[in-house]
């Protein structure tokens, strides 16, 4: 186990609702990273915060949002949810940012649209 | 071109084989390079995590990078049907750079 924990682990949403994905990241761990991983895909990924700052954002629209709070867990929030946004989300933490740091995801939130 | 490129697969190997993973990668600046494993509806698991070109061995598993060819392997000897899973290998620079993953079956 990597002790980082995302809740619920599934999920089914209606197409135009929204959304919000939850993580508790390790102990000591101040950066959080969520990424997409659609069916028979790798991961792809969408932001990252640290310090409750976001510091770095990949392709995906503002509809896509986050948050990071003072213990370091943070939370994803999908908006007008669409068909494609059906993927298994996950959250890494890392000890801090920067390319040299290792990162340990959780078991993922199984999102479905419908 | 994508950053990562891995054959999606699938490949299946005996019991015992050894077993060889590759991807390639485009961006001349990486310098941190992973392999996860991740199990049907499970999180991706850190495997190995190297940096710049030579080989890292670890139990079974050893993995190669070769920077003059950007080229990323990882051998399982003795593979075991406990090894079937997806392997994903990925670099780093401020973000992690996936490819798309490879589902290996050990057959028993």
């Amino acid at each position: 186990e990597t002790g980082v924990t995302q809740s619920p682990t599934h999920l089914i949403k209606t197409r135009g609702q929204q959304v919000t994905l939850r993580c508790s990241s390790q102990s000591g761990h101040n950066t959080v990273s969520w990424y997409q991983q659609a069916l028979g895909q790798g991961p792809q990924f969408i932001f990252q915060y640290y310090r409750e700052e976001e510091n770095g954002r990949g392709n995906f629209p503002p509809r896509f949002s986050g948050l990071q709070f003072p213990n370091y867990s943070s939370e994803l929030n999908v908006n007008a949810l669409e068909l494609d946004d059906s993927a298994l989300y996950l959250c890494a933490s890392s000890l801090e940012t920067g390319s040299n740091t290792e990162a340990f995801f959780g078991q993922g939130t199984r999102l479905t649209v419908v | 071109q994508k950053e990562v490129e891995q054959d999606p697969g699938p490949l299946s190997v005996p019991e015992g084989a050894i077993v060889s993973l590759n991807c390639t990668y485009s961006n001349s600046a990486f310098q941190y390079f992973m392999w996860y494993r991740q199990y049907s509806r499970k999180g991706p698991e850190l495997l190995m995590y190297t940096y710049s070109s030579g080989n890292k061995e670890d139990g079974r598993f050893t993995a190669q990078v070769d920077k003059s060819s950007k080229y990323i392997s990882l051998f399982i000897r003795d593979s075991q049907p406990s090894d079937s899973a997806t392997y994903l290998c990925a670099s780093r620079n401020d973000k992690i750079i996936f490819g798309k993953g490879t589902r290996l079956h050990i057959l028993p």
